[in-house]
């Protein structure tokens, strides 16, 4: 099956800019969507097909994707953007939906 | 406005079948493209696909737990159903919800989960 594989954590300072990868076989030649999830609380879609972003997310997140590595990227990081952020496709192959194994951002 | 909402039990005893239901208003599961999906999360880990039902009953199912679930709709109640059956304590988890339709992505139509219920938490013990 499947495997998308990202860093268990990255840490980023106030203003700066997080870079969260997903590295998976080929994952270039899919759409990769993005979520991010606070403590206790449901995940919220915040990139969709590489590099677009559901109404009310700000242009602050943003992704590309390439080879066998996306990126979420968020610039000019805040406090409130400490979550932990899931990276996901559609393995068109077997028809099944996969999830990366998760990202902790910790803002210092 | 789309909401979802997940009910059932909060404990389920081993070797038990676990029966959740996910109560959904602001769309209908007959428009053509729409499809309700599990995820779910145990404790301190990852999201985890389970299973996705097609507005045309379609369904697909995680490959990992394909003998154990079944996915239903009633459109008529606007609800879709999970049931997984022989829950081991590795099952305990927060079991969610979601909408999907299609988006216009470069690989073609694709889905993902823009609207999701606040999950609900089923421990597995005796």
């Amino acid at each position: 099956s499947y495997v998308l594989t990202q860093p268990p954590s990255v840490s980023v300072a106030p203003g700066q800019t997080a870079r969260i990868s997903c590295g998976g076989h080929n994952i270039g030649i899919k759409s990769v969507h993005w979520y991010q999830q606070k403590p206790g609380r449901a995940p919220v879609l915040v990139v969709y097909n590489d590099n677009d972003r559901p109404s009310g997310i700000p242009e602050r997140f943003s992704g590309s994707n390439s080879g066998n590595t996306a990126t979420l990227a968020i610039s000019r990081v805040e406090a409130g953007d400490e979550a932990d952020y899931y990276c996901q496709v559609w393995d068109r192959s077997s028809d099944h939906y996969v999830f990366g194994t998760g990202t902790e951002v910790t803002v210092l | 406005q789309i909401t979802l909402k997940e009910s059932g039990p909060t404990v389920v005893k081993p070797t038990q079948t676990l029966t959740l239901t996910c109560t959904f208003s602001g769309f209908s599961l007959s428009t053509s493209g729409v499809a309700v999906g599990w995820i779910r999360q145990p404790p301190g880990k990852a999201l985890e696909w389970l299973a996705l039902i097609y507005w045309d009953n379609d369904r697909r199912y995680s490959p990992s737990l394909k003998s154990r679930l079944t996915i239903t709709k009633d459109t008529s109640k606007n609800q879709v159903v999970l049931t997984m059956t022989n829950m081991d304590p590795v099952d305990t988890a927060t079991y969610f919800c979601a909408h999907s339709d299609p988006r216009d992505c470069i690989v073609g139509p694709c889905y993902v989960f823009d609207y999701w219920g606040q999950g609900t938490l089923v421990t597995v013990s005796s």
